[in-house]
């Protein structure tokens, strides 16, 4: 059981590049998120999905997208590459309303972006 | 709004020593909150979680008691070891159908030898 895998752990960007980040579960968690580290900032939710089709913006979406074809994957692209995208990206994912356990988020291990 | 306070770090404790992580928060209605722990290089893992008033969330030696009085998280742990130096996220999830976790912005907690 992999839980929560994402790709690449380290990329680093030229300012207008674009990217997408991959982020997989094989849990068939319906939720999935994006977040963002910075420091002093904690984590910042970027975009988020309740299922399959659907996505929402989170707390930063600005400079994001986002989709959710399947249960297992949410990528999430950068379509023009800036600086202060510069972070570390984290993808959870957790199991649907009223599931057992169902608010506790399971985290990928991250990805470490830097954009010059 | 919802928010997570918790108290800045580093924090720097020997081994053997007892350890308090001060976390409050400011929420409508009745969220669950939980302790993340992030040992380096990784990514967030639960530590504990609470989701009422007067829950313990305990794991690993550590504690945290839902106190809606307070409107406090506060991790403790009675012994630290060299093994437990990693940052700490308190957090607190509302809104039901969505997503939504609030997180503090983590303490990181140093314990030497």
């Amino acid at each position: 059981n992999a839980g929560v895998t994402q790709t690449p752990k380290f990329q680093v960007l030229k300012t207008g590049q674009s990217m997408t980040l991959q982020c997989a579960q094989d849990m068939n968690h319906e939720y999935m998120s994006w977040y963002r580290q910075d420091p002093g900032m904690g984590l910042r939710l970027i975009h988020y999905s309740v299922g399959a089709g659907i996505t929402d913006q989170g707390e930063v979406p600005n400079g994001y997208n986002v989709s959710r074809s399947t249960t297992e994957d949410f990528p999430l692209r950068l379509l023009s590459a800036a600086p202060s995208q510069t972070s570390v990206y984290f993808c959870a994912s957790r199991p649907g309303q009223g599931a057992k356990g169902g608010k506790t988020q399971y985290f990928g291990p991250g990805t470490r972006l830097l954009v010059l | 709004g919802n928010s997570v306070t918790q108290m800045e770090g580093p924090v720097t404790l020997s081994e053997e020593a007892f350890l308090t992580i001060n976390c409050t928060y400011t929420a409508t209605g009745y969220p669950s909150l939980f302790w993340y722990v992030q040992y380096p290089g990784e990514g967030l893992q639960l530590l504990l979680k609470a989701t009422k008033a007067d829950d313990k969330g305990s794991n690993k030696g550590f504690e945290a008691t839902y106190r809606k009085e307070t409107t406090s998280f506060h991790l403790e742990k009675g012994s630290v070891q060299v093994s437990d130096s990693a940052v700490y996220f308190c957090a607190l999830h509302y809104g039901g159908a969505t997503n939504k976790l609030i997180f503090g912005t983590g303490t990181l907690l140093a314990v030497q030898p």
